[in-house]
């Protein structure tokens, strides 16, 4: 297996609603990102996972809290968001061997829209 | 600071042309570059990375250090090669920088 899935497709929610995006890989890497694109925007990274623990986190407001229960999962739950963090997040994973990059590989992104 | 810039946000070629994107980075270090594609409604993804030095559907890059320059060059575009291209930096470690992109349009 060498996708990176991620659910759902499309979530809509409004500003009180508490939401989770999944994110799943196979391909035993062991570094995993979140990414959130605007449109016509390059995307832009969020959160590291290195082997399950938090690498690194781009200051992104609390109202995002990513999680990953382990080395397969990547979750970014959602509370109280506000309509400018609609767009597109992607979720990523890649290799993980220090001082190195690899290529990433990215799922198809989840569509939110925040009403 | 550490930047990609990508000067065209839109290219528009004919089929059988060449085709040359450009791309531009700061860093006073050695980097990784690469180029990475999303075609219409896929999903971005790894179209070559310069310490591989292969050639991909075509597509070859060639990193410049004295010009710092990482442009993706094709000698003859293709229809299907319609897809928005980015140029990203690694200085090592998990940080990539993205360049803004250039949506590339190929006429038939």
């Amino acid at each position: 297996d060498t996708e990176v899935t991620q659910t759902p497709k499309h979530l809509v929610m409004g500003m009180t609603n508490k939401k989770s995006l999944k994110c799943e890989q196979h391909m035993g890497h062991r570094a995993m990102y979140w990414y959130k694109q605007k449109a016509k925007k390059p995307p832009e990274l969020m959160f590291v996972y290195s082997y399950e623990k938090l690498s690194i986190n781009e200051s992104v407001p609390s109202r995002f809290s990513p999680e990953c229960p382990n080395s397969s999962l990547l979750n970014l739950h959602l509370h109280a968001l506000q309509p400018e963090d609609s767009a597109l997040y992607l979720c990523a994973s890649s290799q993980d061997r220090r001082g190195r990059s690899y290529e990433q590989y990215f799922g198809p992104g989840t569509r939110l829209t925040v009403t | 600071a550490q930047r990609v810039t990508q000067p065209e946000k839109l290219l528009s070629v004919f089929k059988g042309a060449p085709v040359e994107l450009k791309c531009n980075y700061s860093y006073s270090g050695s980097p990784e570059l690469f180029w990475y594609v999303q075609y219409s409604r896929q999903r971005l993804q790894l179209l070559l990375r310069h310490i591989s030095r292969e050639s991909i559907k075509g597509f070859t890059a060639d990193l410049n250090k004295g010009e710092t320059s990482f442009h993706l060059k094709k000698p003859f575009a293709q229809e299907e090669d319609s897809a928005m291209y980015y140029c990203a930096l690694n200085t090592g470690g998990f940080k990539t920088i993205f360049g803004a992109g250039t949506r590339l349009f190929v006429k038939a």
